[in-house]
């Protein structure tokens, strides 16, 4: 199994350009999240996702946007990209918080690095 | 909201002594789960050790465990027999039990740690 793949790995934006960050995983996974990482500041929620065509806001949602088409993939937008945007950006999934013994366990992409200049 | 706190942004150990990495957090919550993740400069999170709330006793995974103090909401890392290989940022994470829905990952902000040979 591939896991938890994001797409790209680094990323350099100008100011006011916009991307997708883009997330898939192939483990029937029902939840899946973003997080910012920033030196000092930790791993901060941006987005989450608790099956196929919800999603929900997290710590730090703004300038962000997130999509649940499907249970496989998990896009995060950013519309007019800004400086404060650079951080380290990662996906994850989980199963079913009922999957006892499963639910609990986040796995992780290995991270998009962005620069916005 | 809960909060997770970690009160050393770095720590270092001397190769083959023993650490221990300090994690406080906050919840109203009596079911939840409690992690140590580990992040080496490769930038992947790896899973170090998971605790559920509801056992009394600490988990332990080959050189790591935890002391689990739930009434004084204290979870910390004990890295026994260090190696080169641990140096790391750990970041500890809360995660609420309810089994209603998945629910998001609360990280620490990090504890840096080296190893010295």
């Amino acid at each position: 199994n591939a896991g938890v793949t994001q797409t790209p790995k680094f990323q350099v934006l100008k100011t006011g350009q916009s991307m997708t960050l883009q997330c898939a995983q192939d483990m029937n996974h029902e939840y899946m999240s973003w997080y910012r990482q920033d030196p000092g500041m930790g791993l901060r929620l941006i987005h989450y996702s608790v099956g196929a065509g919800i999603t929900d806001q997290g710590e730090v949602p703004n300038g962000y946007n997130v999509s649940r088409s499907t249970t496989e993939d998990f896009p995060l937008r950013l519309l007019s990209a800004a400086p404060s945007q650079t951080s380290v950006y990662f996906c994850a999934s989980s199963y079913p918080g009922t999957a006892i013994g499963l639910g609990e366990k986040l796995f992780f992409g290995s991270g998009t690095q962005l620069s916005v200049l | 909201a809960q909060t997770v706190t970690q009160s050393q942004p770095e720590m270092s150990v001397q190769e083959a002594e023993t650490v221990t990495l300090s994690c406080t957090y906050d919840t109203s919550e009596s079911d939840y789960y409690l992690f140590w993740y580990k992040q080496p400069p490769s930038r992947q999170m790896i899973l170090v050790i998971r605790q559920e709330a509801y056992k009394q006793q600490n988990a332990t995974e080959n050189r790591f465990s935890v002391n689990f103090q739930k009434a004084a909401k204290s979870f910390s890392l004990k890295i026994s027999d260090s190696q080169l290989g641990d140096a790391a940022m750990y970041f500890c994470a809360y995660r609420s039990g309810q089994i209603s829905g998945n629910t998001p990952l609360v990280f620490g902000k990090g504890t840096r740690l080296s190893v010295i040979a």
